[in-house]
């Protein structure tokens, strides 16, 4: 079953640091478009950054120069690192995986919830 | 932040039609980007509802349908259910380079 799992949120200072994780199951991660999606309480959805199948990496300008999207091969697993956090940053953190930049995002994860909050 | 433009909001009782729009740009519908759908419940992750413009994923009810023209594309819910009662998002690829993928900002549908 293709399947992913998102781990790592909470709640964080502003200006503070957090990764998420993304484990994958049933496919592999590096042969994959993996895009991480963002969506605050009550709003829409939105795009947060994507690391194509060669390593190439893009972010939104909202958490350009603060995140950072990785993977780890031998563990199948997404990440994001995001730095320098800010209260417009609270959010549930969806993975989703793209075969090719055109392509649906499916499957989509449970999602982790994100607060930046003093 | 959306550029994809949708309605707030649309309601319809059991059995209606409602129909869902999606109005996009030059960077992003407008040259020939495949627009795809997907349908989020209370509190759930979004699942995908329509792909490549118009096609169902496997087990996605043919109540569903979607179509594209020019920069707008719609998805269409006939024999409107309870179940249906959910949040809809278009979204494409946009080709600027401060966006990649966008999404719509969003449609709730309400079954009267």
């Amino acid at each position: 079953e293709v399947q992913l799992v998102e781990s790592g949120g909470g709640l964080i200072q502003p200006g503070g640091s957090l990764r998420l994780s993304c484990a994958a199951s049933g496919f592999t991660v590096s042969s994959n478009y993996m895009s991480w999606v963002r969506q605050a309480p009550g709003k829409g959805l939105e795009w947060v950054s994507v690391i194509y199948s060669g390593g190439t990496t893009y972010y939104a300008d909202s958490v350009k120069g603060r995140f950072t999207i990785s993977r780890d091969n031998s563990k199948n697993t997404l990440y994001l690192q995001m730095n320098s956090l800010r209260a417009e940053d609270t959010a549930v953190y969806y993975c989703a995986r793209a075969s090719i930049g055109t392509d649906p995002f499916d499957p989509w994860g449970q999602g982790t919830l994100v607060t930046v909050s003093s | 932040q959306s550029v994809l433009t949708q309605p707030p909001s649309v309601s319809g009782a059991p059995g209606q039609r409602v129909t869902i729009s999606c109005t996009g740009s030059s960077s992003n519908i407008g040259p020939g980007y495949d627009v795809h759908w997907y349908q989020q419940l209370p509190g759930t992750a979004p699942k995908l509802l329509i792909y490549g413009n118009s096609n169902r994923p496997s087990g996605v009810p043919d109540r569903f349908s979607g179509s594209k023209s020019g920069t707008s594309a719609s998805l269409a819910i006939t024999g409107l259910q309870a179940e249906d009662e959910a949040d809809y998002y278009c979204q494409s690829y946009d080709s600027s380079l401060s966006a990649f993928n966008v999404f719509g900002t969003g449609t709730k549908v309400t079954v009267l």
